[in-house]
């Protein structure tokens, strides 16, 4: 199918505390996985990526891991900081161009 | 120039009105999308278009037309809404792949209230 399911839907951390949110999905031909984030107000934007042929991507302090066998794939931040605060979303590409997204995780980080 | 910008930010429209959202990038993308996004949901997509043919429509109530008027800009036009249509809509723009997908890139969005 063409469904994406992302956990958890609200995550709270004190700052310089470690966050994961995971995501699984079904359609075994998806081969693109991006994350989103979306401040208040404001529009998503591209944070990380990796496709099918990668195992783990890592930038500064956020990493993604992709798991193909158990269509699973998380998003990893270190050291948070109280401006990672905003909505994540998951995404997986179900076709050419056609770009499904998770339900979103709410992070909040506190000083 | 690095971004999809949209106007207006915000409209508010009646019921028997006729408006459009416009969408324009710079990027030479030649893939560009419209999104509904609803309070604390994610974005929806509704069309795609490639090299200014529409390639993908989810199903979309014909109330919503879009059009591609050429390679940098994408339209979205609204006749007769219903209040349930109230929503961010997101324009985003890509490059094409052939073999691979590509990041999209977003604008700011459209946040339509429908009276």
């Amino acid at each position: 199918g063409e469904n994406v399911e992302q956990h958890p839907s609200t995550l709270s951390v004190q700052e310089g505390d470690s966050a994961v949110i995971k995501c699984t999905y079904s359609d075994s031909a998806s081969n693109y996985f991006p994350w989103y984030k979306q401040e208040l107000g404001k529009r998503p934007q591209l944070i990380i990526d990796i496709r099918s042929n990668v195992g783990e991507k890592k930038d500064q302090r956020i990493a993604v891991t992709l798991n193909k066998t158990a269509k699973h794939f998380s998003l990893h931040i270190t050291e948070t900081q109280p401006e990672d605060s905003a909505v994540y979303f998951c995404g997986m590409n179900t076709g050419f161009q056609k770009l499904v997204f998770g339900t979103g995780t709410r992070l909040l980080v506190s000083p | 120039d690095t971004e999809v910008t949209q106007t207006p930010k915000h409209l508010v429209m009646g019921m028997t009105n006729k408006k459009s959202l416009k969408c324009e990038q710079h990027m030479g993308h030649r893939a560009m999308y419209w999104y509904k996004q609803k309070a604390k949901k994610p974005p929806e997509l509704m069309f795609v278009y490639s090299y200014e043919k529409l390639s993908i429509n989810e199903s979309v109530p014909s109330r919503f037309s879009p059009e591609c008027p050429n390679s940098s800009l994408l339209n979205l036009h609204l006749h007769a809404l219903q209040p349930e249509d109230s929503a961010l809509y997101l324009c985003a723009s890509s490059q094409h792949g052939q073999s691979s997908y590509n990041e999209q890139f977003f604008g700011p969005g459209t946040r339509l209230t429908v009276l």
